[in-house]
This record gives structure tokens, C-alpha cells and sequence, in this order.
């Protein structure tokens, strides 16, 4: 257990579905992030919120939504995805100062798009 | 240009061996630089943070080089357990004043009995 806690950690959703993945840190970080990591590729980052403003949106498609309630939830909302949009999605948080922005991650959720 | 650029490898080396990865950035003014690990099926872990001066722990060493802008890190005695992928991480701040880490590809490593 690392302090964050991702659900589902498994998810097969259509094309046509809308769902959503959930992030919670118990960890009293600051900021937090989405990265997508997809098979053969370096993790991209989606989104950063810090302090629960979002401060980096890294180009991403307006079917992946972030949502930031508070510094301990993050959610990333999905609708009408694309079979490409397989990936391990993971969440992280840190402490979003100068030195201390080491990333802790959950333990990921797989999307499977059909 | 990449933005952190690693050798994919994978590395394949015997129990005892020393190996060591590179990593270059594209950005100069990026303020701190770690390693992680990932395990198959895992998230990435914190291996070390690599400081200016150099730093080590235990059969881990790290090394920075601002001037050339590389990273490296160098394993002593490999294990077994060792065996992962090794992803060079790099942090830049943004407008406002948050932190946000790059990762590279990683580094496959694979230690054989």
C-alpha cells in the first residue's frame, strides 16, 4: 500500500461508454497527477493539479475530463474513448515544492477500450 | 529532440556484474532529477534523487552532469532483484511555480543467474 489508492484497478469499456477512474492519496501531498502509460512508450503526462488548480494540461483530448475536488481526490472522467486509448493509467501525488516533488503512484488502472 | 532520453536497452548482464545507464535532457533548466523503478506490472518507485554532487546508496550510485546535461546511474553487484526497468525522471518548473516531472522511455534490466 502506497498511500494511493486507485479503482477500478481493471476497466473494458465500449466506445460509446462514459466511466470514470478515481484517485485518492492519504498522504497529505499537494498536487497530483494523471500519466498514461501505454506498452513500448515513456509515461505521458495528462494532467497536474496542484493545490487543486489545474496548472498542466499536456495536450489531451477533451474525451479524458480531470476532475480535482480537494487536495485527496482526483478523478478522470471517460467518454466515447477510442480502442487506442488502451493504456495503464496511473496516479500520483507529491508535495509540489522545490525538492520535494517526488511522485508516490497508485497502483494504476488498466483501460481496455473495445 | 526527446525531452529525456533514455537507452531502452534491455541490459542483460550476469549476478556481480556493474552496469550502468545514461540519460540525457533537453532542457537546461531543469532543477531536479531522480530515478525510479518499475517492476513488471508495477507503478514506478523512487530509487534515489540524483544531486549535483553525486550521491549513493548502498550498491547504487548516482551522477549529474548540469554542463552536458546527463544523468547516470551505476549499479554494483547486481542481483537478481535488480532486475526492472530503470526510468530516468526530470523536473521543471512551470508558470506559477509547480513542479512537473518528465519521465524517459526506461531501461530494461534483466540479471541472469
Amino acid at each position: 500500500e502506497t498511500g494511493v489508492t486507485q479503482t477500478p484497478r481493471h476497466l473494458v469499456m465500449g466506445m460509446t461508454n462514459k466511466k470514470s477512474l478515481k484517485c485518492e492519496q492519504h498522504l497529505g501531498h499537494n498536487a497530483m497527477y494523471w500519466y498514461k502509460q501505454s506498452a513500448k512508450k515513456p509515461l505521458e503526462l495528462m494532467f497536474v493539479y496542484s493545490l487543486e488548480e489545474r496548472v498542466e494540461n499536456n495536450s489531451v483530448p477533451s474525451r479524458f475530463s480531470p476532475e480535482c475536488p480537494n487536495s485527496s481526490h482526483l478523478f478522470l472522467h471517460l467518454h466515447t474513448l477510442q480502442p487506442e486509448d488502451s493504456a495503464l493509467y496511473l496516479c500520483a501525488s507529491s508535495q509540489d515544492r522545490a525538492g520535494a516533488n517526488v511522485l508516490t503512484f497508485g497502483a494504476g488502472s488498466r483501460l481496455t477500450v473495445l | 529532440r526527446k525531452e529525456v532520453e533514455q537507452d531502452p536497452g534491455p541490459f542483460n548482464v550476469p549476478e556481480g556484474a556493474t552496469v550502468a545507464f545514461n540519460c540525457t535532457y533537453s532542457n537546461s533548466a531543469s532543477q531536479s532529477f531522480f530515478w525510479y523503478r518499475q517492476d513488471c506490472r508495477k507503478e514506478p518507485k523512487l530509487l534515489m534523487s540524483v544531486y549535483s554532487s553525486g550521491n549513493e546508496d548502498g550498491r547504487f550510485t548516482a551522477q549529474l552532469n548540469r554542463a552536458s546535461q546527463y544523468i547516470s546511474l551505476l549499479i554494483r553487484d547486481s542481483k537478481l532483484s535488480d532486475s526492472a526497468t530503470y526510468l530516468c525522471v526530470v523536473t521543471l518548473t512551470v508558470s506559477g511555480g509547480s513542479y512537473i516531472p518528465t519521465f524517459g522511455r526506461g531501461t530494461s534490466l534483466i540479471v541472469h543467474p
